[in-house]
């Protein structure tokens, strides 16, 4: 079967420092992979996507790196601040005849050290 | 502010009891979702609807059912509710036909007993 998001569970970084929350996934045929980030008591919130043919896509203080030869996926978040505590998710993209849907992973929760 | 908004934000039911949980958005989006997430099992979607007057079924769909009768509402109804229902439901939306950013609302948590 298909899944995407072998997570580890969680993940501490002392402030300031660079995080790295790593995914992986099987499904070759996504179109998408996309990160979300979910703070305690609210609903996921989109962070940033990167299409399948790309191999890194920057934002604002995140980059995302997709390594297709291993199927893995990453999230790099610069200088990290307390505020960035939450649980991070990948997500895939998947087209079935003209449906498209979002499979999330199960998330690694990151945790800031001050 | 715009956005999506969930109702109840917390519920406890007794099995076998009817649920209807409310979701209102306010940015015109064609595509809703709901999902629940469970601990260790992240997000799965239940039902979804592409456009006002469509409904479709997620991952997740036995014991559930959806309304789309306008834009706006996206209820979700438990018709006998199960322990096994027992979740937190997110209901989310996206614009046009890009699934890829999706708009959360707050989550009604739901205890079934």
């Amino acid at each position: 079967g298909e899944s995407v998001g072998l997570h580890l569970p969680t993940l501490s970084v002392q402030e300031g420092d660079n995080s790295i929350i790593n995914c992986a996934y099987s499904n070759s045929a996504s179109d998408y992979f996309i990160w979300y980030k979910q703070e305690s008591g609210k609903g996921p919130q989109f962070i940033i996507d990167i299409r399948s043919n790309m191999d890194k896509r920057q934002g604002q203080r995140v980059t995302v790196l997709l390594n297709k030869t291993v199927k893995h996926l990453s999230l790099q978040i610069a200088a990290t601040q307390p505020g960035d505590s939450a649980v991070y998710f990948c997500a895939e993209k998947k087209s079935n005849f003209g449906n498209e849907k979002l499979t999330f992973g199960t998330g690694t929760r990151l945790t800031i050290i001050p | 502010i715009a956005g999506i908004t969930q109702a109840p934000t917390s519920q406890i039911l007794a099995a076998g009891r009817r649920m209807t949980l409310r979701c209102t958005q306010d940015m015109r989006h064609n595509a809703m979702y709901w999902y629940r997430q469970d601990l260790g099992l992240g997000l799965r979607l239940i039902h979804y609807s592409n456009t006002a007057g469509t409904t479709g079924k997620g991952e997740v769909p036995d014991g559930y059912s959806v309304s789309r009768a306008n834009t706006d509402d996206f209820p979700l109804t438990l018709a006998s509710a199960v322990p096994s229902q027992t979740s937190v439901y997110f209901c989310a939306s996206s614009e046009g036909t890009s699934v890829n950013e999706q708009f959360f609302g707050p989550g009604t948590r739901l205890t079934v007993l």
